[in-house]
């Protein structure tokens, strides 16, 4: 109930084109889902987040997706640019008391100029 | 209003010595959760503490390491007796408390250390 599964592993687009990471998780009792951006020597910075009670939110660029229904929920970033690249992690969290943030292994995204 | 603080930012350690990390939270942030990174993988969860008390420890090691978040001060994160196998990046973040104690707050990270075992 723990595990975040987040795939591909790595992904590459050529700039302009858009990019989709999805993350499944098992807990439904989680209620909190933030996407985090870590780029080389640097620590994660949220980017995005969403709850269990909106299906997107969107940002600029970036938008995230939930369906709480089949416990996945899709990173979007739209006209990619090379400053992109990036690891994305994946979080869940919430939903009962004294919950744990955790995260998917990470996607590595490239973007090619 | 500064964010996460660890220090330091690089720290070597010969083997069989000890490792402190540090880490000041956000203002007005009372949730502090550690994590270890290795080369090229994931953020590894290992505790997540409030002050002056542990919640969950399920990600740390039974042996030599411990964590601590007192009623004053930064969070410390404590190896003993350091291993090569211990040399990875520990990453600190902080949340607000959750309005309904349910841990859906936003969690913000610091800059991480770097620990060497040599």
């Amino acid at each position: 109930g723990e595990n975040v599964e987040q795939h591909p592993s790595t992904l590459s687009v050529q700039e302009g084109d858009s990019a989709v990471i999805k993350c499944t998780y098992s807990d439904s009792a989680s209620n909190y889902f933030p996407w985090y951006k870590q780029e080389l020597g640097k620590g994660p910075q949220l980017i995005i987040d969403i709850r269990s009670n909106v299906g997107e939110k969107k940002d600029q660029r970036i938008a995230v997706t939930l369906n709480k229904t089949a416990k996945h929920f899709s990173l979007h970033i739209t006209e990619t640019q090379p400053e992109d690249s990036a690891v994305y992690f994946c979080g869940k969290s919430g939903g009962r008391a004294n919950s744990k943030l955790t995260f998917g292994k990470g996607i590595t995204l490239s973007v090619r100029p | 209003n500064a964010g996460v603080m660890q220090n330091p930012r690089h720290l070597v350690r010969r083997r069989g010595q000890e490792a402190r990390l540090r880490c000041s939270p956000m203002k007005g942030h009372s949730h502090v959760y550690w994590y270890r990174q290795l080369p090229e993988e994931g953020l590894k969860f290992m505790v997540y503490l409030q002050k002056e008390n542990i919640i969950d420890e399920s990600g740390m090691p039974k042996e030599r390491f411990s964590a601590e978040f007192p009623k004053e001060g930064p969070s410390i994160l404590r190896i003993q007796q350091v291993v090569r196998g211990d040399s990875a990046a520990y990453f600190c973040a902080s949340s607000p408390l959750s309005p309904g104690g349910l841990g859906d707050t936003e969690a913000f990270f610091g800059q991480g250390t770097r620990l060497t075992v040599v």
